[in-house]
């Protein structure tokens, strides 16, 4: 158990709905990651969050969005779901950002589009 | 041309067999690299990190870097069942002109399977 939870543990929903995902970092980590994960694209980075603000931004779409709130939770709204959005949806928590820290992940998020 | 490449394999070995894992990148730019090992239905966990050329070695696994020809390496000696599951490398640049921020890459991952 790296420390790192997430919810819901799945979630079917359908195109051109929106849904949130929840995460709760490690005790004491600062930063929160989340990452896309499909067979054809593998592990893609979407954006970090440190402290309350966003520190860097990867392959995300307009369509998503997250914030990291003052308890340090973070949560990611994805919105105007495409079957393409189908993934799992992992969340990592680190103490700081440097890039030698190492991310803890959660567990996933399973994101069925219908 | 993708940044990281990574043979998805899947690799099978019999039960002590030694394990060659491998990556090529084309970022000069990556300064740190990462082997994760993910298990099925599980989030990816840091296995090994380097930072130079060179080899370093932990237990029954040696990650390897080679800066000059952009590739990296994990091996695993006397391989066992308990280690059939994905491995997956990560690379990070700095991504900003300050040097505060950073991007993880990761590869797509190569499924082992360890037969006893």
């Amino acid at each position: 158990d790296s420390g790192v939870t997430q919810t819901p543990k799945h979630l079917i929903t359908a195109t051109g709905q929106r849904v949130t995902l929840r995460c709760s970092p490690r005790s004491g980590d600062l930063s929160v990651y989340w990452y896309q994960q499909s067979l054809d694209q593998g592990l893609q980075f979407l954006i970090q969050y440190y402290n309350g603000e966003e520190r860097a931004k990867g392959n995300i779409l307009e369509r998503f969005s997250a914030q990291q709130f003052p308890d340090l939770h973070s949560e990611l709204n994805l919105s105007s779901l495409e079957l393409g959005d189908s993934a799992l949806y992992f969340c990592a928590s680190s103490p700081g950002v440097v890039p030698y820290n190492e991310q803890f992940f959660g567990p996933g998020t399973r994101l069925t589009v219908l | 041309q993708k940044e990281v490449e990574q043979d998805p394999g899947p690799l099978s070995v019999p039960e002590g067999a030694i394990v060659s894992l491998n990556c090529t990148y084309s970022n000069s730019a990556f300064q740190y690299f990462m082997w994760y090992r993910q298990y099925s239905r599980k989030g990816p966990e840091l296995l090994m990190y380097t930072y130079s050329s060179g080899n370093k070695e932990d237990g029954r696994f040696t990650a390897q870097v080679d800066k000059s020809s952009k590739y990296i390496s994990l091996f695993i000696r006397d391989s066992q069942p308990s280690d059939s599951a994905t491995y997956l490398c990560a690379m990070s640049a700095v991504i900003n002109s300050g040097g505060s921020n950073y991007k993880l890459t990761f590869g797509k991952g190569t499924l082992l399977t360890v037969n006893p």
